[in-house]
């Protein structure tokens, strides 16, 4: 299996802040990655796939990059509506699997 | 707009069957890969696996054993089975629609989730 490695485990953050998260497979994925956002109590909202690519309706805010094995998911400028959970998901070999997950906390 | 919506028993006893359902509105259901993933409560996200057309599934192989997932493409629902269930599959099961865009694998809809626990 691909292990998928996100760090930190846990960012404190104030509302406006540049926050970058980075997630590392332990083998060459490509770009076949994506990025989601999960809120308590919600399912997982998709916000990049592809590495890269925004998905439909998410704010321009998020961005993501890289390949191989190195990933990481960037927030311009953070706002209220951010503080939550992501994970990062490799869909390159099966089985897909996820990060652990990066919680954003208000600082 | 795509709608899942997961139900089944919210509480089933050890060593037997986990049985979900999730109906699929506002798409057709042939022509996606359709998944079911948990989690946990406080942990991440596990993918149990994906059911494409007829009997075209691929499973996690932590689970292959006890996991069967279909379509019934009539009823536009598809169907997850765990057998020999333990206290480790009490989760929050979703099911999830994957996105046609490259190779296919980010989930662009979901479910809003349906807890299981597992207890005598």
């Amino acid at each position: 299996d691909i292990q998928m490695t996100q760090s930190p485990s846990t960012l404190s953050a104030s509302v406006g802040d540049r926050v970058t998260i980075t997630c590392r497979a332990s083998q060459s994925i490509s770009t076949w990655l994506a990025w989601y956002q999960q809120k308590p109590g919600k399912a997982p909202n998709l916000l990049i796939y592809e590495a890269s690519t925004l998905e439909s309706g998410v704010p321009s805010r998020f961005s993501g990059s890289g390949s191989g094995t190195e990933f990481t998911l960037t927030i311009s400028s953070l706002q209220p509506d951010d503080f939550a959970t992501y994970y990062c998901q490799q869909y390159d070999n099966y089985p897909w699997t996820f990060g652990q997950g990066t919680k954003v906390e208000i600082k | 707009q795509v709608q899942l919506q997961e139900s089944g028993p919210g509480l089933v006893k050890p060593s037997e069957t986990l049985s979900l359902t999730c109906i699929v509105s506002g798409d057709s259901i042939n022509s996606y890969y359709w998944s079911w993933i948990r989690q946990p409560a406080g942990k991440g996200l596990e993918w149990v696996g994906r059911v494409y057309n007829r009997g075209n599934t691929k499973y996690n192989p932590s689970l292959k054993s006890r996991v069967t997932m279909s379509l019934d493409t009539s009823k536009k629902q598809l169907s997850l089975k765990l057998s020999s269930v333990t206290a480790a599959d009490t989760a929050v099961y979703y099911c999830a629609r994957v996105k046609l865009s490259g190779a296919w694998g980010a989930f662009d809809y979901w479910g809003q989730g349906i807890l299981v626990t597992v207890s005598s």
